[in-house]
């Protein structure tokens, strides 16, 4: 039972650049979301998804765009890459009954040049 | 802004002693959630309280709410070496559809 995965688990950027994070979960979950963690920032909500169709920003999502490709998969695209973004980033998945756990994946950790 | 706050931010105590962190938060819940991380790993679901309960234990996890006071306190009681981690609380949003953490307090016990 693989949970979350997410790809890539490390990755380097130059400044501008584009890339995506792939997100995906074989547990039929409704809810994906995209975080980041920084030092002593803890994790900080940059877009998620309640259910297949429908995505909303969280506290960070300037930078971001998302896809909700279909109900297993959450992508997270930087258009052009900034020093600032660059973090660990964390995707996770929540079934649909109020209050349920969340599953997270391992992490992408993100450098920008 | 994060809706939930853990205190302290970093703690360090012997095996065998009691950790406690606390958290706060500033709108009304349905529920609040405590998870650990482990340094690099993703995190994990430890323990779910409900708005209408005041404490619910897990074997060595003891967790209360207040919800007059809009705060939460995780208990590790006989910590381990192994419980060195990072714990969080986390709430919903007021439609209950995202999930926001707290800035998440680090656990360092030593034997």
């Amino acid at each position: 039972n693989a949970g979350v995965t997410q790809t890539p688990k490390f990755q380097v950027l130059k400044t501008g650049q584009s890339m995506t994070l792939q997100c995906a979960q074989d547990m039929n979950h409704n809810s994906m979301y995209w975080y980041r963690q920084d030092p002593g920032m803890g994790l900080r909500l940059i877009y998620y998804s309640a259910s297949e169709g429908t995505t909303d920003k969280g506290e960070v999502p300037n930078g971001y765009n998302v896809s909700r490709l279909n109900k297993r998969e959450f992508s997270l695209r930087l258009e052009s890459a900034a020093p600032s973004q660059t973090s660990v980033y964390f995707c996770a998945s929540r079934g649909e009954i109020v209050g349920q756990k969340a599953f997270f994946g391992q992490g992408t950790r993100l450098t920008v040049v | 802004s994060q809706q939930g706050e853990e205190d302290p931010q970093a703690l360090s105590i012997q095996e065998g002693e009691n950790a406690t962190m606390n958290c706060s938060y500033k709108t009304s819940i349905n529920n609040l959630q405590w998870y650990r991380q482990n340094s690099g790993r993703g995190l994990v679901h430890l323990i779910l309280i409900r708005s209408n309960e005041r404490e619910k234990h897990s074997g060595r996890l003891r967790v209360t709410l207040d919800t007059s006071k809009k705060s939460s306190s995780l208990l590790i009681t006989a910590s381990r070496a192994a419980d060195t981690a990072s714990y969080f609380c986390a709430t919903g949003n007021q439609a209950g559809t995202a999930l926001i953490f707290g800035k998440g307090t680090t656990l360092s016990v030593s034997s």
